[in-house]
């Protein structure tokens, strides 16, 4: 089994600064990592898929990067409604896993 | 525009059974594969399970492997969970989401969950 760790596992920050989230892969999973922002009481949604193709809901001020075991999702500006739980997720092999998650807050 | 309507939960007796749905709607269901995702209170997302587009491949987690069975009607646009031998552990919110495509991919819209409580 794969194991995807994020850190850290709670982020404070102001808004209008910037957010950084890591999540690590016990194995390599190419490019097949997604991460999801959920909100209390929400259902997850998908922010960004193959570790770098941010969905069209979401704006620019996210961004993903990396590939193999190392990953990042940076939200270059905060605001007040991207405050959430933020999930990696790998899809490479079964079974897939979740990270822990990454709370921001203010 | 997607839409996935779970149902099917409730208190359950640790022992018992349950059968979870998903009505899906506002895509080709068959095309794509689907899965189920559970959240106990309190805590992060867990994969339980996925089936493929066709049907033909089911994968489960470890921790539902053996009582659990995914199964969907494609007629009916319907994803299920059946689940047996309930153990306080199962107790959390179960999402059905879609995947990106008919065998693999990430999930990319969720529904909002059904909760199951195990408990006597």
């Amino acid at each position: 089994e794969i194991v995807m760790t994020q850190s850290p596992a709670n982020l404070s920050v102001s808004p209008g600064e910037r957010a950084t989230l890591s999540c690590r892969a016990s194995q390599g999973v190419s490019s097949n990592l997604a991460w999801y922002q959920q909100k209390p009481g929400q259902a997850p949604r998908l922010l960004i898929s193959g570790a770098s193709t941010r969905t069209t809901a979401f704006p620019a001020r996210f961004s993903g990067s990396g590939s193999g075991t190392e990953f990042t999702l940076t939200i270059s500006s905060l605001q007040s409604e991207d405050f959430a739980v933020y999930y990696c997720q790998q899809y490479n092999s079964w079974p897939l896993t979740f990270g822990g998650g990454t709370k921001v807050e203010i | 525009e997607v839409q996935l309507l779970e149902s099917g939960g409730g208190l359950e007796q640790p022992g018992g059974s349950l059968r979870l749905s998903c009505a899906a709607s506002g895509f080709t269901f068959s095309n794509y594969a689907m899965g189920w995702v559970r959240q106990a209170p309190g805590k992060g997302l867990e994969w339980v399970s996925a089936i493929s587009g066709s049907g033909g491949y089911t994968y489960y987690a470890d921790s539902v492997q053996g009582r659990s069975t995914i199964s969907r009607d494609d007629a009916k646009s319907t994803l299920y969970l059946e689940m047996n031998s309930l153990r306080a552990e199962d107790t959390a919110l179960y999402f059905c989401a879609k995947r990106s495509a008919r065998t693999s991919g990430w999930f990319d819209d969720w529904g909002q969950g059904t909760l199951v409580t195990v408990s006597p």
